[in-house]
C-alpha cells in the first residue's frame, strides 16, 4: 500500500529554469510533509518541510506547496541549477510512538546546462 | 559536528553468513531509526530504537533481522543467514527526540549478498 506516491521517476529541466516535483498521498491523517534530497552513494538530506496548517513554505530557491483537499504536494526549485540534480523523495511521519518515515519512490532530476 | 555515521560503507556477504550494520547517531541525539533502499524503490521503514528499548519493529521482516541501540555504544542492525533479497542500501537515521520530525541520515551501507 503505497501511501505516498511520486508518479513520475524522472525529470529534465534547463538551467535556469523552474523544477516542479510532484507528490500525492493518500492518508488524510498525515499533518506534516519534507522533501529530501539524495546523491548517489550518499544518505538523504532534509530540503525543505510544510505543516498541514499552511499551504505554502519557502527557503531560497525551494517551495513547498500543499494542497489538501487534492492531497496534493509539490517541490518548486527556481532557477534550477546544475547542482540540484539528484533524486527527489517526499515523506510524511506516522505517529503512534515516534515518526517514522514513509517515503515515496523518488523522482530523478537532471538540470541541463 | 559529525553527522550520522554508517559502517561499514560497503558490505559483500556470501548467502548465509551475517552481517553486521552500524550506525552511531548525532551527537545528542537519542533515537535511531533504520531504513531499507531496495533497487529501484524508495525509503522502506524497518525500525525505531531509543537508548536500550525498541519501540517500533513493525518494518521489520519476522526472522532473521535483529536491531539493538545499547546504552554504550553504536545501534546495530543484524541480518543472519542472508539471502540474496537482503542486498539493498540500508539507511540509519537520528533524531533528537520523538516529536521531532526531522530526521538525519547516515550515507548507507550498501549490502551485497552473493
Amino acid at each position: 500500500d503505497q501511501q505516498v506516491k511520486q508518479n513520475s521517476p524522472s525529470l529534465s529541466v534547463q538551467e535556469g529554469r523552474i523544477s516542479i516535483l510532484n507528490c500525492d498521498y493518500t492518508n488524510s491523517m498525515f499533518d506534516y510533509f519534507l522533501w529530501y534530497k539524495k546523491y548517489p552513494a550518499e544518505g538523504p538530506t532534509f530540503l525543505i518541510s510544510i505543516s498541514s496548517i499552511k499551504d505554502k513554505n519557502e527557503d531560497g530557491r525551494f517551495t513547498v506547496f500543499l494542497n489538501k483537499s487534492a492531497k496534493h504536494l509539490s517541490l518548486h526549485i527556481v532557477p534550477s541549477q546544475p547542482g540540484d540534480s539528484a533524486v527527489y523523495f517526499c515523506a510524511a511521519p506516522r505517529g503512534g510512538g515516534g515518526n517514522k518515515l514513509t517515503f515515496g519512490t523518488g523522482t530523478q532530476l537532471k538540470v541541463e546546462l | 559536528n559529525a553527522g550520522v555515521m554508517q559502517n561499514p560503507r560497503h558490505l559483500v556477504r556470501r548467502r548465509g553468513q551475517e552481517a553486521r550494520l552500524r550506525c552511531s547517531p548525532m551527537k545528542g541525539h537519542s533515537h535511531v531509526y533504520w531504513y531499507r533502499q531496495l533497487p529501484e524503490e524508495g525509503l522502506k521503514f524497518m525500525v525505531y530504537l531509543q537508548k536500550e528499548n525498541i519501540i517500533d519493529e513493525s518494518g521489520m521482516p519476522k526472522e532473521r533481522f535483529s536491531a539493538e541501540f545499547p546504552k554504550e555504544g553504536p545501534s546495530i542492525l543484524r541480518i543472519q543467514q542472508v539471502v540474496r533479497g537482503d542486498s539493498a542500501a540500508y539507511f540509519c537515521a537520528s533524531s533528537p527526540s520523538d516529536s521531532s520530525y526531522e530526521q538525519y541520515f547516515g550515507p548507507g551501507t550498501r549490502l551485497t549478498v552473493t
